[in-house]
């Protein structure tokens, strides 16, 4: 059974960087048929996909374009874990922060075929001075 | 961006019910679309990937359908555990948008 533990601190003054950690069992990061996402949740914004990371032979990662500037999604391969980090957060970016894993085995050869099927529990995040 | 809307916004019904969610994509995307349904405080739970791929263990009571803009999700007889919000989210494009939600509470 795989699952997806996060850990990272809740509390952020603005300007500070945001790192969250997400630990993987059952499953790893260096698999060739998994992606590892970050999603957030806010009142204001609602449910928002932030970015991904994936081994195909090497690794990639993919990002919301509106914060690219601000966000890294990197693998652990010797913790199996992977990792969130957005400098410079402002108020805006409280919400509380998920890792997610998409599976691509099955029923199709398509990647864009599959959503994302195991959570971590949520990170409570929140920025304010 | 692919802006992604869910109708209704609140919808009540009563266990045993049939209801219909309906999302819709600013542009098409194929059958790239996955549900999902949150309870409060919980992350949300796939249901249906590619439009109407049933997950493991998800029962056969939920069913969705459509291509291009215009997807919806079925629920027949609705269980208690079903009260809750559905999210729809488009897996076409980057960002992979997801709709505001439809939330089912008990009428």
């Amino acid at each position: 059974q795989v699952q997806l533990r996060q850990s990272g601190p809740g509390l952020l003054k603005p300007s500070q960087t945001l790192s969250l950690t997400c630990a993987i069992s059952g499953d790893s990061v260096s698999s060739d048929s998994a992606t590892w996402n970050w999603i957030r949740q806010s009142p204001s914004r609602g449910l928002e996909w932030l970015g991904r990371t994936y081994y195909r032979s090497e690794w990639h990662s993919d990002y919301a374009e509106s914060l690219r500037s601000r966000i890294t999604i990197s693998p652990d391969t010797s913790k199996n874990q992977f990792s969130l980090q957005m400098n410079s957060v402002t108020p805006d970016d409280t919400a509380v922060y998920f890792c997610a894993r998409v599976e691509e085995v099955g029923y199709s050869f398509d990647s864009n075929d599959y959503g994302l099927d195991v959570w971590g529990q949520g990170t409570t995040v929140t920025v304010s001075s | 961006d692919i802006q992604v809307t869910q109708s209704p916004t609140f919808l009540s019904a009563s266990v045993g019910d049939r209801v219909t969610l309906t999302c819709r994509a600013s542009q098409g995307i194929m059958t790239y679309l996955a549900w999902y349904r949150q309870k409060p405080g919980n992350a949300p739970q796939l249901l249906i990937s590619a439009t109407s791929i049933l997950q493991r263990g998800v029962p056969s009571r939920f069913s969705g359908s459509g291509s291009g803009t215009e997807f919806t999700l079925t629920i027949n007889n609705l269980e208690p555990e079903d009260f809750a919000t559905y999210y729809c989210q488009q897996l076409h494009s980057f960002p992979f948008t997801f709709g505001p939600g439809t939330t089912v509470d008990i009428k």
